[in-house]
């Protein structure tokens, strides 16, 4: 499995964009970039994935590097209940289709 | 989106004793569920992955005869933990995907409490 490296925590302010980067360095060619997070006694919820190109959905962005060694996962307002712990993830979509979740950054959004 | 209860949400039980969790997909059919296990302050670690109809596969170091896992039908997997002990308690999770799916949909999370 392809290891990643996040911050263990992150601040925001409330309604300022949020950046949040994932190295993966190791991650084979095949792999989607997924991101999910969790909210405080919550199951992970999926937030967004991608293979090569910048992503968005409605609720966030997803900026892939050119050498897909890092991306960064971006909320463009955080609000106070986008604090959660977010994980960035390698999936590979063969026959196992499992998720490996690492320790994730804790974001705290300030109001 | 695709919708993923389960029950009990908590449960405290006697050592010695079995509890059954139930994980169901209320809108989709689940090919796949996947259980989960998570202490406080840890991230979530894969305990096994079930396909309907099949035999689940175990992550190494889970006990499969002590973590029972059906997968009898398309919307319902069952986690049985059987003769508890105090360090099984724990936050359970399941999710569950269908065919050629990029996502898992996770459940809102069973809280055990073993004592």
């Amino acid at each position: 499995d392809a290891k990643t490296t996040q911050p263990n925590s992150m601040e925001s302010n409330e309604e300022e964009p949020v950046h949040l980067p994932c190295n993966h360095s190791t991650i084979s060619g095949t792999d989607y970039i997924h991101w999910y997070r969790q909210l405080p006694s919550q199951g992970p919820e999926y937030v967004i994935h991608g293979l090569t190109s910048n992503v968005n959905n409605r609720m966030a962005s997803l900026a892939i590097a050119e050498d897909r060694k890092s991306s960064t996962l971006i909320l463009h307002r955080a609000t106070l209940r986008d604090a959660a712990v977010y994980y960035c993830i390698p999936f590979s979509s063969g026959s196992a289709r499992q998720l490996t979740f690492g320790s994730g950054t804790q974001l705290t959004v300030l109001p | 989106g695709a919708v993923v209860s389960q029950h009990p949400s908590w449960v405290i039980c006697k050592s010695g004793t079995s509890v059954k969790i139930e994980c169901r997909s209320l809108d989709f059919q689940a090919t796949t569920m996947f259980w989960y296990r998570q202490f406080p302050k840890q991230s979530l670690m894969l305990m096994a992955t079930s396909n309907e109809g099949s035999k689940a596969t175990y992550e190494q170091g889970v006990e499969k005869d002590k973590f029972l896992i059906n997968h009898a039908s398309l919307t319902l997997s069952t986690l049985t933990v059987t003769s508890a002990h105090p360090e099984d308690s724990s936050f359970y999770i399941c999710s569950a995907s269908w065919a050629n799916s990029y996502e898992q949909y996770f459940g809102p999370g069973t809280r055990l409490t073993v004592t």
